[in-house]
């Protein structure tokens, strides 16, 4: 079945820090790929999402390819921030329809001042 | 506008106890799933909706009954908890159609333990 694979955390970095955090899906078709985030106590929110290959989905800061040759949707960003500290899921749609998701595990991303 | 919320908060519950956790949204979304939350494991698909007076089986079922009566309301029982179901649960709604229907918007959750 579907599946999403992402590193395995916790990601700890100093402010300013280059961010990756790697994510790797499997699927029959064509899914749309998203990544979430959660802060601290908080439900999660969507941070930018790709619908076709070679879509690259953008916001505060963050970035992301969709690469169907390497099945891949790694997360970028270039300079993290204090307040970047949350859990990023990767997650795919497309399964079954009706826009279900199937996450990742999950990454913890701590940024120190 | 209070997006999806979620009640309760927290809960503490004893085997074999039941309850039922609500979730509203006000966005006028078709679909409303719920998910619950586990170390290491991420979110996983409880029961989902894809409009008033329907439900569906998500990967994760047993255990859980739903209901949608009201287009904004979706209910998860537990009928008899147990500790394995001891978790956060998160409700999530999405338009459905249209260029952005796909984005799920996810309530704060609800907190549960089973004892």
């Amino acid at each position: 079945g579907d599946s999403v694979t992402q590193m395995e955390g916790p990601v700890t970095l100093s402010e300013e820090a280059f961010l990756t955090i790697n994510c790797t899906y499997t699927a029959t078709g064509y899914p749309s790929l998203f990544w979430y985030v959660q802060y601290p106590g908080e439900g999660l929110q969507l941070l930018l999402k790709a619908t076709k290959a070679d879509d690259k989905g953008s916001n505060k800061g963050f970035e992301a390819t969709y690469r169907k040759e390497t099945t891949s949707f790694h997360l970028e960003k270039g300079s993290v921030q204090v307040s970047d500290s949350a859990v990023y899921f990767c997650a795919l749609s497309g399964y079954g329809g009706y826009n279900k998701l199937i996450f990742g595990a999950g990454t913890r991303l701590a940024v120190h001042p | 506008n209070a997006g999806v919320t979620q009640t309760p908060k927290f809960r503490v519950l004893k085997t074999g106890q039941s309850m039922t956790l609500l979730c509203a949204q006000d966005m006028n979304h078709e679909y409303m799933y719920w998910y619950r939350q586990d170390p290491g494991m991420g979110l996983r698909l409880i029961h989902y909706s894809v409009g008033e007076g329907t439900t569906a089986k998500g990967e994760v079922p047993d255990g859980y009954n739903v209901s949608r009566l009201k287009k904004q309301n979706f209910l998860l029982g537990l009928e008899s908890a147990a500790p394995s179901q001891t978790s956060v649960y998160f409700c999530a709604s999405s338009p459905g159609k249209g260029p952005s229907g796909e984005t799920q918007y996810f309530g704060p959750g609800t907190r549960l333990l089973v004892l």
